[in-house]
């Protein structure tokens, strides 16, 4: 089946801890996207994609990183920078970067304790 | 400074009824809107979508529509089923952003 994967689907940070989220297609996107979603509020892009090896900051870039190195992967480090990590993180991906419909996996929830 | 903008939180609606999700938005640059459904702890699933050249469009029991002056579009669900119990975010591409912009959501309640 095609689809986007993320793993894994809880996530437990300590203070001053980076972490990886790990997010993988298998539809042959060009583009894949993060998002991060809090309760009560929308989602909001923290990095994007269009191609391999290219990616671009979003609207809340600051205290994450990312690798496009593969076409199929996309993850994100959450690095200790980021005062306010515990999120719902959901990765997306579309046919490229012209296309307006995006496919979400299943989101990885990160707790700090 | 929200562009997309989903006013209403939540809203309960009779089962076999019409429910009817709105959404406003500010930047007049956006050309492609979608509404998404959400279950807790899953990812959204693409419901519907509406290029700005239309002002509506229909699948099944959902139709979008789309009032480009009044910057306004809406998402009717008829009739209403138990299984449309999620939350429903409404999204805009376009106008120079990137990614999609997306609302705070609104949870649909279907009652019995």
């Amino acid at each position: 089946d095609g689809g986007i994967t993320q793993s894994p689907k809880y996530l437990f940070r300590k203070e001053g801890q980076n972490v990886t989220l790990s997010c993988e297609q298998n539809l042959n996107h060009d583009a894949m996207y993060w998002y991060r979603q809090d309760p009560g509020q929308g989602l909001r892009l923290i990095y994007y994609s269009q191609i391999v090896n290219d990616f671009q900051k979003g609207d809340i870039a600051e205290g994450y990183s990312v690798s496009r190195e593969k076409k199929e992967s996309f993850p994100l480090t959450v690095t200790s920078a980021q005062k306010n990590p515990t999120a719902f993180y959901l990765c997306a991906s579309s046919t490229n970067g012209r296309a307006k419909n995006q496919y979400f996996g299943p989101g990885t929830r990160l707790l700090v304790l | 400074d929200q562009q997309v903008k989903q006013n209403s939180p939540s809203l309960s609606v009779q089962e076999g009824r019409i429910s009817i999700l709105n959404c406003d938005y500010t930047n007049s640059m956006f050309d492609y809107f979608l509404w998404y459904k959400k279950y807790p702890a899953e990812g959204p699933t693409f419901l519907i979508s509406i290029s700005s050249i239309k002002d509506k469009n229909e699948d099944g029991r959902f139709t979008v529509f789309l009032n480009k002056s009044a910057k306004h579009l809406s998402l009717h669900i008829v009739p209403s089923q138990p299984g449309d119990s999620a939350v429903y975010f409404c999204a805009a591409a376009g106008g120079g952003a990137d990614g999609l912009t997306f609302g705070k959501g609104t949870h649909l309640i279907i009652q019995p």
